[in-house]
């Protein structure tokens, strides 16, 4: 079956802690997302990546970094300087092009101890 | 500066009748509008689309229509069934903005029994 699998399902940071998020796709898509939820907002975008080696900052970046090494991976690391990283974290991928439908993974949620 | 609005958080129908979930934009360059639905604990999975070169998009029960002239859509589901419970995401992106998919805050539906 083709899907995109995230994990953990719930993740504890601590403070002063890094943490990553493992996002993998086996959909051959080269377009890769990550968004993140708060409660009563929408998805918002973090960073994307339309090929490997190469992502794009999205419009809350800050606190957050990523790498692209592989096509079918894409991993979050929420870093120290993200002060309020508690949140739902949900990854996407798509083909290359502007109106391509997105496929989500079942998400990680984020609590901070 | 939301770009994306779904001003009702939530929605009750019963089961049987029409559910009318609407969503506004701001930005006349989105192109293309999706939308989303989202069960608990799980990532969104596409519903269905429209471009703006169409007022009217129907699949099955789902029916979107686009008013570009208002910056506004909604989605009509009927009839309506429990299975539909879930939170519906509208989203919008432009052709030539590439991989920047804008979405709104979400709107809960409860279909009852």
């Amino acid at each position: 079956d083709g899907g995109i699998t995230q994990s953990p399902k719930y993740l504890f940071r601590k403070e002063g802690q890094n943490v990553t998020l493992s996002c993998e796709q086996n959909l051959n898509h080269d377009a890769m997302y990550w968004y993140r939820q708060d409660p009563g907002q929408g998805l918002r975008l973090i960073y994307y990546s339309q090929i490997v080696n190469d992502f794009q900052k999205g419009d809350i970046a800050e606190g957050y970094s990523v790498s692209r090494e592989k096509k079918e991976s894409f991993p979050l690391t929420v870093t120290s300087a993200q002060k309020n990283p508690t949140a739902f974290y949900l990854c996407a991928s798509s083909i290359v092009g502007g109106w391509e439908t997105q496929y989500f993974g079942p998400g990680t949620r984020l609590l901070v101890l | 500066d939301q770009q994306v609005k779904q001003n009702s958080p939530s929605l009750s129908v019963q089961e049987g009748r029409i559910s009318i979930l609407n969503c506004d934009y701001t930005n006349s360059m989105f192109d293309y509008f999706l939308w989303y639905k989202k069960y608990p604990a799980e990532g969104p999975t596409f519903l269905i689309s429209i471009s703006s070169i169409k007022d009217k998009n129907e699949d099955g029960r789902f029916t979107v229509f686009l008013n570009k002239s208002a910056k506004h859509l909604s989605l009509h589901i009927v009839p309506s069934q429990p299975g539909d419970s879930a939170v519906y995401f509208c989203a919008a992106s432009e052709a030539t903005g590439g991989f920047k998919t804008i979405f709104g805050a979400g709107t809960r539906l409860f279909v009852k029994a």
